[in-house]
């Protein structure tokens, strides 16, 4: 079972925003553990896509914006392309046995 | 940053086990912690374990602790991981991933190798 929880699918139309949330507890996104985010298109490897909540690798699109708040976090995809279409996942530190990096269960983005 | 390139896909019998290979290519390993995540057909991702390979002391996750060794080569930038006492849900693709070695509660995955699929079937 992951140990932080993401709605399973989300969607939006060519343009719009869409945001994922991300929901742990007091061992990890609660105790002010930094939430990174994962997107993975189906077949490939995971990419980064932000780091520390807030933080886009070079290359990452200023479309994606991360935000937190005591214990879930946020992923905002605005203007949404083709493109994005797929998997993401929350990433943390768990202080629990859970740990010590726990993922998210996922979101499939679909783009309409 | 690293280019990552693991070995080729396996398939075992219950029981046995696997190694599967992650070796670097542009930059050496030992500025990195690196780990193995997995990823269940139709799953998310799961963290197995990880090293410093300067220090080859590694680090796993408590599900996998009695079933799992991951050690580094440093003289090939590599790094290995072994699963045994297979079971047919440890089919999976096994991805390598890099992080800085900051501080341990601060690491994120920024390099990601090509992923290795390790089926287990009778």
């Amino acid at each position: 079972q992951p140990v932080l929880t993401q709605p399973p699918s989300v969607s939006g139309a060519p343009g719009q925003s869409v945001t994922i949330s991300c929901t742990g507890g007091s061992s990890n996104v609660g105790a002010g553990y930094d939430v990174h985010w994962y997107q993975q298109v189906p077949g490939t490897a995971p990419r980064l896509l932000l780091y520390a909540h807030t933080n886009r690798p070079s290359g990452v699109p200023d479309r994606f914006s991360g935000s937190k708040s005591d214990t879930s976090a946020s992923l905002t995809i605005s203007s949404l392309q083709a493109e994005d279409e797929a998997d993401y996942y929350c990433q943390s530190y768990d202080s629990s046995l859970n740990g010590p990096y726990v993922f998210g269960s996922g979101t499939k983005v679909t783009v309409l | 940053q690293v280019h990552l390139v693991q070995s080729g896909a396996e398939v075992k019998k219950p029981g046995s086990s696997v190694k599967v290979s992650c070796k670097s290519y542009g930059d050496t390993f030992n500025s990195y912690f690196v780990s193995w995540v997995r990823q269940a057909p139709g799953q998310g991702l799961e963290w197995v374990g990880g090293i410093i390979p300067y220090s080859r002391t590694p680090d796993y996750a408590q599900k996998f602790q009695d079933r799992v060794t991951i050690a580094a080569d440093t003289s090939t930038d590599t790094v290995y991981m072994s699963l045994r006492s297979l079971r047919s849900d440890d089919t999976a693709i096994y991805f390598c991933t890099t992080s800085l070695t900051t501080l341990i509660y601060k690491r994120w995955f920024v390099s990601w190798g090509q992923g290795t699929l390790v089926t287990v079937s009778s």
